[in-house]
């Protein structure tokens, strides 16, 4: 799978849209794009994932670009409870293998 | 509530101790995974089962047991822990490769 580069934290005020980033240049035409996040001393929760196609659920919305080279997630009103470590993965297709590498992922904080 | 539950949430055992972790899921997934999170450090696999097969380990020490005797069950099993051992361990499930959903995780604590 890809390898994934995510800045180590990040800050957004509460009722702002928080965006964060993830540089994989190296993605594969096969290879999805995962997010998840980790409110603390707790298990991942899944947000969302993409292809090639943004996609929107009720969590957040997920930007990927043209060359898939990166990704944004965008939470659009973030709140104090989405302060979480996000992280970005990429991954092929449900058939290649089931496991998720976790790297460091994103600190986000949401400061009132 | 993710519907995988983990029991117990927290333990403190000794280096000469034997103990069980059980995680159960009520989603009807096919595959369960077993995760190690060590404080400060990213979440690393260490079992993957599918229909309850074992299809990876991740070079986990042997003092580390995992079974699974159906889809919707999967414990680890403890015996002679180090302190190092002491981590969040988190169990998940999927249905095959799609989004994973993850318990609370139990706390581990080695004396």
């Amino acid at each position: 799978d890809a390898k994934t580069t995510q800045p180590p934290s990040m800050d957004c005020a509460e009722g702002r849209a928080a965006n964060l980033p993830c540089n994989h240049s190296t993605i594969s035409g096969n290879e999805y794009v995962y997010w998840y996040r980790q409110i603390h001393s707790q298990g991942p929760q899944y947000i969302i994932h993409g292809l090639k196609n943004n996609e929107t659920n009720e969590m957040a919305s997920l930007i990927i670009t043209e060359d898939r080279k990166s990704s944004t997630l965008i939470l659009p009103h973030a709140t104090l409870r989405d302060t979480a470590v996000y992280y970005c993965i990429v991954r092929s297709g449900s058939n290649s293998g089931y496991a998720l590498n976790f790297g460091k992922g994103t600190s986000l904080l949401v400061t009132p | 509530e993710t519907g995988v539950t983990q029991t117990p949430r927290h333990l403190v055992m000794g280096m000469t101790n034997k103990k069980s972790l059980k995680c159960e899921q009520h989603l009807g997934h096919n595959a369960m995974y077993w995760y190690k999170q060590s404080a400060k450090k990213p979440l690393e696999l260490m079992f993957v089962y599918n229909f309850k097969e074992q299809t990876e380990n991740n070079s986990v020490p042997s003092r580390f047991s995992p079974e699974c005797p159906n889809s919707s069950h999967l414990f680890l099993h403890l015996h002679t822990l180090q302190p190092e051992d002491s981590a969040l361990y988190l169990c998940a499930s999927s249905r095959d490769g799609d989004e994973q959903y993850f318990g609370p995780g139990t706390r581990l604590t080695v004396t």
